[in-house]
């Protein structure tokens, strides 16, 4: 059975303050990975998605990367409206459904 | 126009009673999706439709009866609700030349059962 485990839980930075938020996967055959964003009281909302290990992908203050076992999605001088929780997901060759994190929820302060 | 949209919103209900919840999406797509979010944020697909056919069905109890009846619509309906059914509901949908896991989804639906 496919797993996502996402670090830290919650995340409170200061504006400008870069940091990263870490996914851990174990997969049957990965075939993709992708982050999406969730704002309160809102669904999830597509931002990447990573196929191999080594490849990266940018969005604004967002960079999301892939190795093996894990993804990170970097965050580089954030700003108050990137306060969010960030949910990471999987499919594999055994489950071509979405697996997803609990998530880490990110707070941006002034 | 909002692309995936659910309603309602917010469902409060007894236990033992049932309730629907219906979604609509105007992207063309052709997979749609019943996702549910427990309290510890954990999204876990239920359902999945293509073409108003069904394609995935996740260990969900049969109280859970999900209806399509075109490819821009998907409904849930549930029997006989439990307090282990209170949790947020979204619906989400996948058109064919989006990646796997290149979701749209709704805004979602909270169910509070007392």
């Amino acid at each position: 059975e496919d797993q996502v485990t996402q670090s830290p839980e919650a995340l409170r930075l200061q504006e400008g303050e870069s940091s990263s938020l870490n996914c851990s996967y174990t997969v049957s055959g990965l075939r993709g990975l992708f982050w999406y964003r969730q704002d309160p009281g809102k669904g999830p909302e597509f931002l990447f998605t990573l196929y191999s290990a080594g490849e990266e992908k940018e969005k604004e203050r967002l960079k999301a990367t892939l190795t093996k076992k894990e993804s990170f999605l970097h965050i580089t001088a954030p700003k108050p409206e990137d306060s969010a929780t960030y949910l990471c997901a999987v499919t594999s060759g055994s489950a071509r459904q979405l697996t997803f994190g609990s998530g880490t929820q990110l707070t941006v302060l002034p | 126009d909002t692309a995936v949209s659910q309603t309602p919103k917010y469902l409060v209900t007894q236990m033992g009673n049932d309730k629907s919840i219906k979604c609509e999406q105007n992207l063309g797509h052709d997979t749609m999706y019943w996702y549910k979010q427990d309290s510890k944020k954990f999204l876990k697909i239920m359902f999945s439709y293509n073409n108003k056919e069904l394609i995935i069905n996740e260990t969900v109890p049969n109280r859970f009866s999900p209806k399509s009846p075109d490819k821009a619509h998907l409904n849930l309906h549930i029997n006989s609700l439990e307090l282990g059914d209170s949790a947020v509901y979204f619906c989400a949908s996948r058109g064919d030349g989006g990646g796997t896991g290149e979701l749209f989804f709704g805004e979602g639906s909270r169910l509070t059962v007392l």
